[in-house]
């Protein structure tokens, strides 16, 4: 089982939208809308920011947002805020009785 | 409201086991899945694998087939992770997680950190 291919940085300014890409296979992010993204903090848990490819969990700001297309999902952050600035895991369920493989994760930095 | 609380930091050495626990509680345990991930130190996230709180039915991934074992206790609403065998290759933070909505994982507990010196 191969990990998703995630891009090790991105940037933007505040007020800024960036765009951070995922990519898969047809065996999992192609296959399945169950593409989810989180949000980690410097020495903190993971946090939940995205499900079934473009939903949002109850708190999370709707300048986040999800899509997919073919085997590659995306997660937007809109208005970017110094707040933001964190490393996001993409993650795909991979069938086989509920296996999932996460992305490399992505280091956001707010310039 | 939902947590997970996990057991203490551990040091141990190289050939032994660990067994992580897991409290849940503002829910009961057998309505949704556990999934275990760990984190080595400045690298990315890993599921490891999953137990179903149900039935215990589980599924771990190929790198760690013969060498993990999760578990529940549905009577003390409390998952565990035990590794075996282990390597300083497994020194991580161990994150246990809430299997939420389309297979995401909506809840984790504050991670474990497991230091297996060389």
């Amino acid at each position: 089982q191969s990990g998703l291919t995630q891009p090790p940085s991105a940037s933007g300014s505040p007020g800024q939208s960036v765009t951070i890409s995922c990519t898969g296979t047809s065996s999992d992010v192609g296959g399945y809308n169950y593409v989810s993204w989180y949000q980690q903090h410097p020495g903190k848990a993971p946090k939940l920011m995205i499900y079934e490819v473009s939903k949002r969990p109850s708190g999370v700001p709707d300048r986040f947002s999800g899509s997919k297309s073919g085997n590659t999902a995306s997660l937007t952050v809109s208005g970017l805020q110094a707040e933001d600035e964190a490393d996001y895991y993409c993650n795909s369920y991979a069938g086989s009785n509920n296996l999932r493989v996460f992305g490399g994760g992505t280091k956001l930095t707010v310039l | 409201q939902v947590q997970l609380v996990q057991s203490g930091a551990e040091v141990k050495k190289p050939g032994a086991s660990v067994k992580v626990s897991c409290k849940a509680s503002g829910y009961t345990l057998s309505n949704h899945g556990i999934s275990w991930v760990r984190q080595a130190p400045g690298q990315g996230l890993e599921w490891m694998g999953w137990v179903s709180t149900y039935n215990g039915n589980t599924n771990y991934i190929q790198e760690f087939q013969g060498r993990v074992t999760m578990t529940t206790d549905t009577s003390t609403n409390t998952a565990y992770m035990e590794l075996r065998s282990l390597l300083s290759d497994d020194t991580a933070v161990y994150y246990c997680a809430r299997g939420g909505s389309g297979w995401s994982l909506d809840y984790w507990g504050q991670g474990t950190l497991v230091t297996v010196p060389s």
